[in-house]
């Protein structure tokens, strides 16, 4: 099973920031990686599949980049609306798909 | 607009079964593979099983292996869990997601609670 470890487990930033979430995978994913946003209360919502492709109705602050075992989410600059928990999820060890921990993105 | 919604969770005693559903609109059902991924309270996403466009091919997680059956009516639009020897570390929110890669629309989720 690919494991993927999230760091940090919470980071906390202001509005306008610039925020940096790591993933890193056990063993090589290629580009198979997809990262998601969830609010309290609500479902997860695709953001960057494939590493870095910005998924539908995605705004250009959020961007993904990496390859193999080491990935990046970046937000240019935090909006109120970007506070919430994030997790990666790997798609190359199909069918056992995995997701990381999770990084909980916290307003300070 | 792509819709999931799903239903059927509820309180179920350790051992006991379930079946959940997830009724989806807005895009061609027929067409998609679907999956269900799972999240405990307060804790984090895992993947439970998928199905491809026929229903001929299903996944699952060693976790639920040989207790859940996923399992879908394109007639209807409709995906489907079938929960069997349930134990408390089923206990979670179940949702339904298109695809059974990368999952681009998910439902809002039902609650399964294991307890006697």
């Amino acid at each position: 099973e690919v494991v993927l470890t999230q760091s940090p487990a919470t980071l906390s930033l202001s509005p306008g920031e610039r925020a940096t979430l790591s993933c890193r995978a056990s063993q090589s994913v290629s580009s198979y990686l997809a990262w998601y946003q969830q609010k309290p209360g609500q479902a997860p919502r695709l953001l960057i599949y494939d590493a870095s492709n910005r998924a539908t109705g995605i705004p250009t602050r959020f961007s993904g980049s990496g390859s193999e075992t080491d990935f990046t989410l970046t937000i240019s600059s935090l909006e109120p609306e970007d506070f919430a928990v994030y997790y990666c999820q790997q798609r190359s060890d199909w069918p056992r798909i995995t997701f990381g921990q999770g990084t909980r993105l916290e307003i300070k | 607009e792509v819709q999931l919604l799903e239903s059927g969770g509820d309180l179920v005693q350790p051992g006991g079964s379930l079946r959940l559903s997830c009724a989806a609109s807005g895009f061609s059902f027929s067409t998609y593979t679907m999956s269900w991924v799972r999240q405990p309270p307060g804790k984090g996403l895992e993947w439970v099983s998928g199905i491809s466009i026929s229903a001929a091919s299903t996944y699952y997680a060693d976790s639920v292996k040989g207790r859940f059956t996923i399992s879908r009516d394109n007639s209807k639009n409709t995906l489907f869990l079938q929960m069997n020897s349930l134990r408390a570390e089923d206990a979670a929110v179940n949702y339904c997601a298109r695809s059974i890669t990368t999952f681009d629309y998910w439902g809002q989720g039902t609650l399964v609670t294991v307890s006697s």
